[in-house]
């Protein structure tokens, strides 16, 4: 079994819609969750960041850690044509390893 | 500040040749990072280095070595390639116990 778990898509929405990506994963240890963004023949940057269970918002942008369930999701809000992009959701457990395992990636194109 | 420099950014190589792949940092990070991109296929962590002179297997080391020159530099090599091995490879770094890791502009690599 992978450690992290994320529905590679692809996903096509129409501008101005939700957009729901989620991760499942099977290390207990993980602590830190995160989401990166990749436009194409770049390298991934850092969205956004969760530590332990709970929400963020960052502008149209948040996230949710479920620990109990072991499920991870990014949502966005309003979403534009430049929000189209691969979403990579990425772990970490804290202290000790300093391993960071990334799901499979989310391809997500938004409409004009 | 450049951040994280990979060379070369492209290469095609015979089957069983091999190469070296560099990856430099300039941000005095502790952790440095070799994955594969494959289509479909995510992120995939070859090898990881939390520290200058330790080095960590990841989900896919078969076929690869790797040396932590020193804090800044963090080689990936290749001894016999195989066609399997057809990939971008990226290099990330981060600071021990920060969430965002900083990643290379990737390295095309074609085996034929």
């Amino acid at each position: 079994q992978k450690e992290v778990e994320q529905d590679p898509g692809p996903l096509s929405v129409p501008e101005g819609a939700i957009v729901s990506l989620n991760c499942t994963y099977s290390n207990s240890a993980f602590q830190y969750f995160m989401w990166y963004r990749q436009y194409s023949r770049k390298g991934p940057e850092l969205l956004m960041y969760t530590y332990s269970s709970g929400n963020k918002e960052d502008g149209r942008f948040t996230a949710q850690v479920d620990k109990s369930s072991k499920y991870i999701s990014l949502f966005i809000r309003d979403s534009q044509p430049s929000d189209s992009a691969t979403y990579l959701c990425a772990m970490s457990p804290q202290g000790g390893s300093e391993k960071l395992v990334f799901g499979k990636g989310t391809k997500l194109t938004v409409n004009p | 500040n450049a951040g994280v420099t990979q060379t070369p950014k492209f290469q095609v190589l015979k089957t069983g040749q091999s190469m070296t792949l560099q990856c430099a940092q300039d941000m005095n990070h502790n952790s440095m990072y070799w994955y594969r991109q494959d289509p479909g296929m995510g992120l995939r962590l070859i090898y990881y280095s939390a520290s200058e002179g330790t080095t960590d297997k990841g989900e896919v080391p078969n076929g690869y070595n790797v040396s932590r020159l020193n804090k800044r530099e963090f080689s990936l090599r290749l001894e016999s390639a195989a066609p399997s091995q057809t990939s971008v490879y990226f290099c990330a770094s981060r600071d021990r116990g920060q969430t965002e890791a900083f990643f290379g502009q990737g390295t095309r690599l074609t085996v034929v």
